[in-house]
């Protein structure tokens, strides 16, 4: 099972930045964060990942806390685009490689 | 690049019927998943191909669920018999190999048992 914890549901107005939360507090040291959305009838598709620095790219910031319990995805301008689900994993390690294991995710709305 | 090819995209059955679905991944791409994503839920993984072998299928249901990846390219997941409570989309994705970072998916197929 995901061993995340998110809010199910956000709204956001158009043009301002998203902030995501995800409660990971189990994550071992190893340990990835990774970020994924799915937008309505699409599959998902990847984000962001980090271990323990923030990270950005095109798509989003990326900000895990220190003791990295915790970690925001930020979406610095908003879209109506960007509606849509957005999951925060922690893969399971496996020798064959991750495995990713989504929650419910957060529902995130972006309004006009 | 073409993307992860699912098909058919919509398939409407009766229960006990038998379905399959079809998925071509990207080029190249070793690793091949199919996942169960029921309405409100986020996907299930229920099995993991590497190349044309299996590297985890513990929560295919085996008793109707069965999967193949001949010659390592395109995948084909079965159900046989279907019970209504495997109405889900059916989502294939593929990455260049296990423990990369990212997974493409495909657009999946959405089952309905009737």
């Amino acid at each position: 099972d995901a061993k995340t914890t998110q809010p199910p549901s956000m709204d956001c107005a158009e043009g301002r930045a998203a902030n995501l939360p995800c409660n990971h507090s189990t994550i071992s040291g190893n340990e990835y964060v990774y970020w994924y959305r799915q937008i309505h009838s699409q599959g998902p598709q990847y984000i962001i990942h980090g271990l323990k620095n923030n990270e950005t790219n095109e798509m989003a910031s990326l900000i895990i806390t220190e003791d990295r319990k915790s970690s925001t995805l930020i979406l610095p301008h908003a879209t109506l685009r960007d509606t849509a689900v957005y999951y925060c994993i922690v893969p399971i390690l496996l020798i064959a490689g991750n495995q990713f294991y989504f929650g419910t995710g957060t529902s995130l709305t972006v309004i006009p | 690049e073409a993307g992860v090819a699912q098909s058919p995209r919509y398939k409407i059955i009766e229960k006990r019927q038998s379905v399959a679905f079809w998925c071509n991944p990207i080029s190249g791409h070793a690793t091949l998943y199919w996942y169960q994503q029921i309405l409100g839920q986020g996907p299930k993984l229920l099995i993991q191909f590497q190349n044309n072998g299996v590297v985890d299928d513990s929560q295919l249901p085996k008793d109707r669920f069965s999967a193949e990846r001949l010659k390592g390219v395109d995948s084909t997941l079965k159900i046989q018999p279907a019970k209504l409570e495997d109405s889900a989309v059916y989502l294939c994705a593929s990455s260049t190999q296990p423990g990369t970072y990212e997974q493409y998916f495909g657009p999946g197929t959405r089952l309905t048992v009737t």
